[in-house]
């Protein structure tokens, strides 16, 4: 595809429950992104990946999340044993090189846990 | 403490009104990126500044990147209700991985 694409768009989820949310970047981007979104806040890291350097996983905020990126294209963030304060907005982004940072965001996943 | 600081976080304006907001850094960048974020979307890349110095235009959006490197300013002249959303900077510091400021949610009342 042209852009960024993120699947599902919405997913409501009941607490405990394990969620996955995919990502498909644009094509032949070797950088991926992860972020979380709370309503009215800015971007928070969770992890990055670089080709086939180990993955950045810094910003992820309890080992309940995990995320994978298969042959260097899709990448699926796993959430397990979800809670109500995962509720959030989570952002993929993918850009071409480490020299060319220039980020293409998709338009997101919404997940709500109830 | 963020690698780079934007400020102010919240700017509330009227139509017309012009506006600064500035992205601070103590680290030196090679290029820095301005995102805006509209409600429901995804941030969408605005511009990169390249050149300590330089200034870009689009539109009434003016993008000026510090001579040292370290800070960029983003100036909004006549502003109108659709530039409302959440403006944020970007940079990769020596080849490490895109980092982004806390960014500035900017309302434009008509």
């Amino acid at each position: 595809g042209a852009g960024v694409s993120q699947s599902p768009s919405n997913k409501v989820t009941e607490k405990g429950k394990d969620v996955e949310l995919r990502c498909d970047p644009i094509s032949g981007h070797t950088a991926l992104y992860w972020y979380r979104q709370s309503l009215g806040q800015g971007l928070e890291f969770l992890i990055y990946f670089q080709g086939n350097s180990a993955p950045d996983k810094s910003g992820l905020p309890s080992d309940r999340f995990s995320a994978e990126r298969t042959g260097g294209s899709v990448s699926t963030l796993t959430i397990q044993r979800t809670q109500q304060e995962d509720s959030a907005v989570y952002l993929c982004a993918s850009s071409r090189s480490t020299a060319n940072t220039e980020a293409f965001f998709g338009q997101g996943t919404r997940l709500t846990v109830v | 403490t963020q690698l780079l600081e934007q400020s102010p976080q919240f700017l509330s304006i009227q139509e017309g009104e012009n506006l600064t907001v500035y992205c601070n850094s103590s680290s030196v960048f090679s290029s820095l990126q301005w995102y805006r974020q509209e409600p429901g979307e995804g941030p969408v890349l605005l511009v990169t500044v390249v050149t300590g110095g330089e200034v870009k235009k689009l539109k009434r959006l003016t993008f000026q990147f510090g001579d040292a490197r370290k800070d960029s300013s983003l100036h909004i002249t006549a502003a109108q209700p659709g530039d409302t959303g959440l403006y944020l900077c970007a940079g990769a510091p020596a080849g490490n991985m895109l980092t982004f400021g806390g960014g500035t949610r900017l309302m434009v009342k008509p």
